[in-house]
């Protein structure tokens, strides 16, 4: 099966800093999804973003499907986007294991 | 919130109990999933419904029987589980009109 890996596993940072997320894959897919998982589990879509380029206030994301990797940007990180950043492909949503990000004020 | 909607949000059941989990969606979305997460781990799925018929199951123990009513509501039957199902359950839906999957909140098992 297709597979999705994530790096890097954690990432700590200052309140204020930018970070880059990435997500590389293994094979092509026609559905791609950043998602969010707060600390009391709920999953929040981010992007839907099989190809291109979307932006949403101080997250972006890129995904280039030729190359089988999409990057999740981050800017002026505040304490609240800290969590469990997945992103995950295909009809059957196969997961990567996942970025943990720290955001410390 | 959310608009895929889990209850309970927390359960406890022992090893002989029957519980269902309950799932529904009000966005007209015709895909329903079932997802199983263990802690520090990513989402697994356990089971598609599409227009209503089941149609992927992930190799899932019996003791977990899904059940989808109608296009608005999944449920996940449980029996006999053991305490290695204790996990987080979450539903997710999608629809061709808006491409994406939404998860609800989740029920997070805990078996004694």
């Amino acid at each position: 099966g297709i597979q999705v890996e994530q790096s890097p596993p954690d990432l700590i940072l200052q309140e204020g800093a930018n970070s880059t997320l990435r997500c590389n894959f293994s094979d092509s897919v026609n559905n791609l999804q950043w998602f969010h998982q707060n600390p009391w589990g709920q999953l929040i879509n981010l992007f839907y973003i099989p190809s291109g380029t979307k932006q949403n206030g101080r997250l972006s994301a890129t995904t280039v499907a030729t190359e089988r990797y999409s990057l999740l940007y981050i800017s002026s990180s505040q304490t609240t986007d800290s969590g469990v950043y997945f992103c995950a492909v295909s009809e059957k949503l196969v997961f990567g294991k996942g970025t943990k990000l720290t955001v410390n004020p | 919130d959310t608009e895929v909607t889990q209850t309970p949000k927390h359960l406890v059941m022992g090893m002989t109990n029957k519980k269902s989990l309950k799932c529904e969606q009000h966005m007209g979305h015709r895909a329903m999933y079932w997802y199983k997460q263990k802690a520090k781990k990513p989402p697994e799925l356990m089971f598609v419904y599409s227009y209503e018929k089941l149609s992927i199951n992930e190799s899932v123990p019996s003791r977990f029987s899904p059940e989808c009513p109608n296009s608005s509501l999944l449920n996940l039957h449980l029996h006999a589980l053991q305490p290695e199902d204790s996990a987080l359950y979450l539903c997710a839906s999608s629809g061709q009109r808006s491409p994406g999957y939404t998860f609800g909140s989740g029920t997070r098992l805990t078996v004694v």
